[in-house]
């Protein structure tokens, strides 16, 4: 079965920091989509970034970025200057190409220090 | 503005009474999606619909049935809701590209479950 991994639950950066995300899955695709939602204490699910695996180019948007290894099938959030409002729930999900079913992470819930 | 509208925002209700969570769309997307979220296991999809009348099952469909009459409405509908179907439910909408929906989706505001 396809699965997501974050295998940490809790982080804490101070404000202005950078912090890494991680992310592992497991897919047996060749090609397939990954995303990664933010969800602030509001509990709204907000798109932060999204790659696509036949693109070797690391997907950014603005203080975002992502560090897609596909032959280690990995996928980790780097957050640039972090601010407060960065403070949430951060979730990776995989797409396989071809299907119409998400699998997602247990989330990791990061709090940004002032 | 373009939103995916989930009614109603609570409810707490009790074991084997019938409820319905409508959820609607204006972006004219034909993917919609149901799922549910718990503390420690993230996201579970419970059901898909790639277009009208097209739907199937997520990983946790059971207890639980949809349907879609028409593009803009995914209604999920507990027929017989029990205790373990306490949770927080999103619903989901996207475009549907060439191979699949590999669009981001729009999610609602999230729906808190309680079953007594």
């Amino acid at each position: 079965a396809q699965t997501v991994t974050q295998s940490q639950p809790e982080m804490s950066v101070q404000e202005a920091e950078t912090v890494t995300l991680s992310c592992t899955y497991d897919t047996s695709e060749n090609n397939y989509y990954l995303f990664w939602y933010k969800q602030p204490p509001s509990r709204q699910m907000i798109l932060v970034i999204r790659q696509e695996a036949y693109k070797q180019q690391n997907a950014t948007e603005n203080r975002f970025s992502v560090n897609f290894q596909k032959a280690a099938k990995s996928f980790s959030l780097k957050i640039s200057d972090s601010q407060l409002g960065d403070t949430a729930m951060y979730f990776c999900a995989v797409l396989r190409s071809g299907t119409y079913k998400y699998i997602f992470g247990t989330g990791t819930r990061l709090k940004v220090l002032a | 503005e373009a939103q995916v509208t989930q009614n109603p925002r609570y409810l707490i209700t009790v074991t084997g009474k019938k409820l319905t969570v409508t959820c609607s769309q204006n972006m004219n997307h034909e993917y919609m999606s149901w799922y549910r979220q718990d503390p420690g296991l993230g996201l579970r999809q419970i059901y898909y619909s790639m277009n009208v009348e097209v739907t199937d099952k997520g990983d946790v469909p059971e207890g639980y049935k949809v349907s879609r009459k028409e593009k803009r409405n995914f209604p999920l509908i507990l027929e017989s809701p029990s205790p373990n179907q306490t949770s927080l439910y999103f619903c989901a909408s996207s475009l549907v590209g060439s191979t699949g929906p590999n669009q981001p989706q729009h999610f609602g505001d999230g729906t808190r479950l309680s079953i007594l």
